[in-house]
């Protein structure tokens, strides 16, 4: 079975601190994703990756950046988190063709910044 | 228009019915078209996938394609309480590189 492991299931944060989010698979899948999930607004798309040091914004990639150094592990940061971050943060991973891979997605990172 | 629509509900179905999920998008070139479903408080997960015109059936799921009215949908027949969770429609986008989700149907199946 896949396993995407998410580094932290809770985080509490004050606001204007740097905040890493850790995903790592171990599927050897090369796409990784970050989304981040908020009531009324569904799965929102922050960044994504399709190789070790590759990198694509997604629909929301304000205010976040990503690294991929390692094929197994994704990191979200936030430079400065603000309030308006706060939100449930999901990694999920995948093979090459996403038309034909479904994505694998780890448990989530409830994030509260205040 | 948004790349991936879904009504939010909630639907409620009565245990025994059959529950029909509707989702749109606005890509004509879509392929391929996944729904997840998400119980309260975890992640998604894949459920159905489908890639053809058609009817795609997996035990009490079904899927359903329509590409020239650009819709999907799922069906539960005999519905479980069990099968009250959150319902995801997801599209790949930007030439297949990424996946788009819908906002998600929450159904209630009741007693």
């Amino acid at each position: 079975d896949v396993k995407v492991t998410q580094s932290s299931r809770y985080l509490v944060k004050r606001t204007g601190e740097k905040v890493f989010l850790e995903c790592v698979q171990d599927m050897d899948h090369e796409n990784m994703f970050w989304y981040r999930q908020d009531p009324g607004l569904g799965l929102r798309l922050i960044y994504f990756s399709y190789d070790v040091k590759m990198k694509e914004k997604g629909d929301i990639p304000e205010g976040y950046s990503v690294s991929r150094e390692k094929k197994e592990r994704f990191s979200l940061i936030l430079e400065s988190a603000s309030t308006n971050q706060t939100s449930m943060y999901l990694c999920a991973s995948s093979l090459r063709d996403l038309s034909n891979s479904p994505l694998h997605f780890g448990n989530g990172t409830r994030l509260t910044v205040t | 228009q948004k790349e991936v629509e879904q009504n939010s509900g909630p639907l409620s179905v009565p245990e025994g019915a059959i529950a029909s999920l509707n989702c749109t998008y606005s890509d004509r070139g879509s392929q391929s078209f996944f729904w997840y479903r998400q119980y309260s408080g975890k992640s998604p997960e894949l459920i159905m996938s489908i890639y053809s015109n058609g009817d795609k059936e997996d035990g009490r799921f079904t899927a359903q394609l329509n590409k020239a009215s650009q819709y999907v949908s799922l069906l539960i027949r005999d519905s479980q309480p069990s099968d009250s969770a959150t319902y995801l429609c997801a599209v790949p986008t930007g030439t297949a590189s990424k996946l788009t989700f819908g906002t998600g149907t929450r159904l209630q199946v009741t007693l």
